[in-house]
């Protein structure tokens, strides 16, 4: 079965520094990638959509790039903030069904 | 409240005993999924629909867990004969069209089995 792996080490930066999280898979080569976050007792909520055909996607302080040869997925967070603190997770759609990553725990130092 | 919306948030069940946990999705959304979410781990896909067809269900654990969604709406997660093992977070979500298109969670439910 399809196999996501992201950073399992909690990330730690310095406000204002960018955060970059990493997303790898395996076998199968999806055909979209999602990134969602999460806060402590609360759902998923979603960030943004790249489609295999498109190599970066931006939006506002967020960007991710998708690379199909190297099966990774990484998702920047520039101008990094307190509130940006939280667990990241990304998901991708393979064989009818989505698999979730771990996730990667952010903080953000003040 | 246009969000998804679960119910209850906490549950605590004895071993042994039947649980149901029910989620509300947003109006007029066509898929929908339950997820399992351990601690410190990623949501694991349990079943999906669309509409009330129950398209794929085959990250149930077993036979003791069973979905319905029977008018398209409102689905319940049953757990029968509940087990220590079954103690996680319940997350439902729903989808505005096919199964590829970003997802809205509801906070989830906290099942505690003693």
């Amino acid at each position: 079965s399809q196999k996501i792996e992201q950073n399992s080490e909690a990330l730690n930066i310095q406000e204002g520094k960018t955060a970059t999280l990493t997303c790898n898979y395996t076998n199968y080569s999806p055909a979209y990638l999602q990134w969602y976050r999460q806060d402590p007792g609360r759902g998923p909520v979603f960030l943004l959509l790249i489609r295999e055909n498109e190599k970066e996607k931006r939006k506002e302080r967020l960007k991710v790039t998708f690379d199909t040869t190297l099966k990774q997925s990484l998702f920047h967070i520039t101008a990094s903030q307190p509130a940006d603190s939280a667990t990241y997770l990304c998901a991708q759609y393979t064989g009818n069904q989505f698999y979730f990553g771990t996730g990667t725990s952010l903080t953000v130092i003040p | 409240g246009a969000g998804v919306s679960q119910s209850p948030r906490y549950k605590v069940a004895k071993r042994g005993q039947d649980v149901a946990l029910r989620c509300d999705p947003i109006s007029g959304h066509v898929s929908l999924f339950w997820y399992q979410q351990a601690l410190g781990q990623g949501p694991e896909f349990l079943t999906y629909f669309q509409n009330e067809a129950q398209l794929d269900k085959s990250g149930l654990p077993s036979d003791r867990f069973f979905a319905e969604r029977p008018e398209g709406s409102v689905s319940t997660l049953k757990i029968q004969r509940t087990q220590q093992e079954d103690s996680a977070v319940y997350l439902c979500a729903s989808s505005i069209r096919e199964i590829n298109q970003p997802q809205h969670f509801g906070d989830g439910t906290r099942l505690s089995i003693l």
